[in-house]
């Protein structure tokens, strides 16, 4: 079957950084999506990946080995804004997206 | 965990036409099911929202009589497509929450639109 799997939930402090990790297995790859969803929002768009290697955005980077089925989304410069769920989210080869569960990110002061 | 699924994945149809699309909770009962609508690498658009056995939500910008929501059950909501246009063709999310999931809402496979 096809699996993403993120932790629940994290806990960071302001001004720190964070990773959060995400591992797949799915049939066939045609990308992974990072969205941010804060609580009673739409899934707001970070990142795409569909090549091996990190893409940096700002504070906010994304990393992709597709041998390992492996991504990461990486925060800098935690701002308490960013409290929210990250979702992690790949595209199969049928073009349909497998969602992981999200990641509740706390940032304390 | 909850799974969501949609059908059809991908629908092709003519301009003028009708499309539905479901969108199903398999395992949970969802009180709350969502629509949303994706462009290319950008964010999820809400379209709307719906509680099972009253009327949708829209958003501002949706036009309720071009996309008809049914949820119909706490397992089934419905979104129609009604006379299609090429510039409705786009990948079409829903997403369900229950009672028990709390704050969680779980997110279907989507569906490919192309109107031609």
């Amino acid at each position: 079957g096809q699996n993403i799997d993120q932790p629940t939930e994290m806990t960071a402090t302001e001004g720190a950084i964070v990773q959060i990790n995400c591992t797949y297995q799915t049939s066939g790859f045609n990308g992974l999506f990072w969205y941010q969803q804060h609580a009673g929002e739409a899934p707001t768009f970070l990142s795409y990946n569909v090549l091996d290697g990190l893409e940096e955005k700002g504070r906010f980077s994304s990393f992709l080995s597709r041998s390992k089925g492996y991504s990461y989304l990486l925060l800098k410069e935690l701002q308490m804004k960013d409290s929210a769920s990250y979702l992690c989210v790949v595209m199969d080869s049928n073009y349909q997206l497998i969602w992981g569960a999200g990641t509740k990110l706390i940032i304390k002061p | 965990g909850a799974v969501v699924s949609q059908h059809p994945s991908r629908v092709i149809c003519k301009s003028g036409t009708s499309v539905k699309i479901e969108c199903r909770s398999l395992d949970f009962q969802a009180t709350t099911m969502f629509w949303y609508r994706q462009f290319p690498k950008k964010s999820l658009m809400l379209m709307a929202t719906s509680n099972e056995g009253s009327k949708a939500t829209y958003e501002q910008g949706v036009e309720k009589d071009k996309f008809l929501i049914n949820h119909a059950s706490l397992t089934l909501s419905t979104l129609t497509v009604t006379s299609a246009h090429p510039e409705d063709s786009s990948f079409y999310i829903c997403s369900a929450r229950g009672l028990a999931e709390g704050e969680t809402q779980y997110f279907g496979p989507g569906t490919r639109l192309l109107v031609l």
